[in-house]
């Protein structure tokens, strides 16, 4: 049940700035904070951004992240050939008592 | 550093129960969540549920009547129980260790994951 919706793909060239958009409701994103998830191919999800905007000890300052009431984004600035997956946005949802994933946005570094 | 590894059958017959087991090493199973997570082949993730060390539970309402997870803190383990599988069960599962806030959930977020294991329904 995915109550987050994000564009399927995105995609640029070495060194270019790729935003992927997030948009959920107000039992969601308007309450709760944003976490976005990175997949490589073939290997398990990688906490990218927690709390709306805070990196965990590792993850590269070219990641950042925000939120401005029912909509967060992911923005991956100075864009590298490892860059390459699938990336999810996740929030707590209070209406359906459930943790949500977003649909997942595949990066394409051309 | 904490790791968590995945174990179980890879393969399962339709209606029967599939059963998972995720080991906490490198850190104790006290004082952390710890959540159930399953990608199917091809598709997004699906919140599955989590325990809390001390063994209170919430479950993802789509699978609660199927879904039991339970905790073994003597050998830092945690397991998933899914009754009457079908083939739409069939999914890579993840086990990872969770930061909540209760009783709110304003955080909630899932910070080190295991490699995952496929589950395969199918007779």
């Amino acid at each position: 049940q995915s109550v987050l919706t994000q564009p399927p793909s995105a995609s640029g060239t070495p060194g270019q700035r790729v935003t992927i958009s997030c948009s959920g409701s107000s039992s969601n994103i308007g309450s709760n904070t944003v976490n976005w998830y990175q997949q490589l191919p073939g290997t398990a999800p990688k906490l990218l951004i927690y709390s709306n905007n805070q990196r965990p000890s590792g993850v590269p300052d070219r990641f950042s992240g925000s939120k401005s009431g029912t909509s967060a984004s992911l923005a991956i600035s100075g864009l590298q050939s490892e860059d390459e997956a699938d990336y999810y946005c996740a929030a707590w949802d209070d209406s359906l008592n459930v943790y949500v994933f977003g649909t997942g946005t595949k990066v394409t570094v051309l | 550093q904490v790791q968590l590894q995945e174990s179980g059958p890879g393969l399962v017959k339709p209606s029967e129960t599939l059963s998972l087991t995720c080991t906490v090493s490198g850190g104790s199973i006290s004082s952390y969540y710890w959540s159930w997570i399953r990608q199917p082949p091809g598709k997004g993730l699906e919140w599955i549920g989590y325990i809390y060390y001390s063994g209170s539970t919430n479950y993802n309402p789509s699978l609660k009547s199927r879904v039991t997870i339970s905790v073994d803190t003597s050998k830092n383990q945690f397991s998933l129980k899914l009754s009457s599988v079908t083939a739409a069960d069939t999914a890579v599962y993840y086990c990872a260790r969770t930061t909540v806030t209760l009783p709110d959930y304003y955080y909630y977020y899932m910070d080190v994951w295991g490699k995952g294991t496929t589950v395969t329904v199918s007779s």
